[in-house]
């Protein structure tokens, strides 16, 4: 059974470095298409970074130079660093599967809360 | 990155049929096709559509999803209780290389 795990969240103050963890179970993440999705309060979803097993690494423009993707496949675990937060990064982070095309993601964890302010 | 166009809300009756549509353009829902995910309040998304318009397991054979062009529909048949959510899509963008999804659609069941 596919499972993820996040963890890593909180209360942030703007310009911190948090680190997201996301631990899988069911499937192994160096073979596979793992990734971020965050929303914002009230809001819908929003494509953050996904990781392709093969090592390619996406991110969203509004992301793109502050965040970055990375996995251990030793504990089967893909982090999301975030550096230089902003209030607008405010948002549940899911982690997210995609299948076997790379274009749907069809396994998501429970989500943690990442919450910028002063 | 431009997202694709959900309507924000649709309302039906119990045991209506309400179809949902996910419009995009040629670099994604016109030529890569849209899944579509079940949120409730609370909760993560569900998949309940892949892009080939197959379900997952356990999805019933009440949601059933298609395209035309560049606009993806989820047509959901006999609606229940449960079935209100908000429903969303997504799909690859090749314009863009990244992916891509709907601001979600509100499904009130009346």
């Amino acid at each position: 059974e596919v499972q993820l795990v996040e963890s890593g969240g909180g209360l942030i103050l703007p310009g911190g470095s948090p680190r997201l963890s996301c631990v899988a179970s069911g499937f192994t993440v160096s073979t596979s298409y793992v990734g971020w999705v965050r929303q914002a309060p009230g809001k819908g979803l929003e494509y953050v970074s996904v990781l392709h097993g093969g090592g390619q690494t996406y991110y969203a423009d509004s992301v793109k130079g502050r965040f970055t993707i990375s996995r251990d496949t030793r504990t089967n675990t893909v982090y999301l660093q975030m550096d230089g937060l902003r209030v607008e990064d405010t948002a549940l982070y899911y982690c997210t599967k995609l299948d076997t095309s790379g274009h749907d993601f069809d396994y998501w964890g429970r989500g943690t809360l990442v919450a910028v302010s002063s | 990155q431009a997202g694709l166009t959900q309507p924000p809300s649709v309302s039906k009756g119990l045991r209506e049929t309400a179809t949902l549509t996910c419009t995009g353009n040629k670099n994604n829902v016109g030529g890569r096709g849209a899944a579509w995910l079940q949120q409730h309040q609370g909760h993560p998304p569900k998949l309940i559509s892949y892009r080939n318009y197959s379900r997952p397991s356990g999805i019933p054979e009440r949601f059933s999803a298609s395209s035309s062009r560049d606009t993806a529909s989820l047509t959901i048949i006999g609606l229940q209780p449960e079935d209100e959510a908000d429903y969303y899509c997504s799909a690859w963008d090749d314009g863009v290389s990244a992916w891509v999804f709907g601001g979600g659609t509100k499904l009130t069941v009346l």
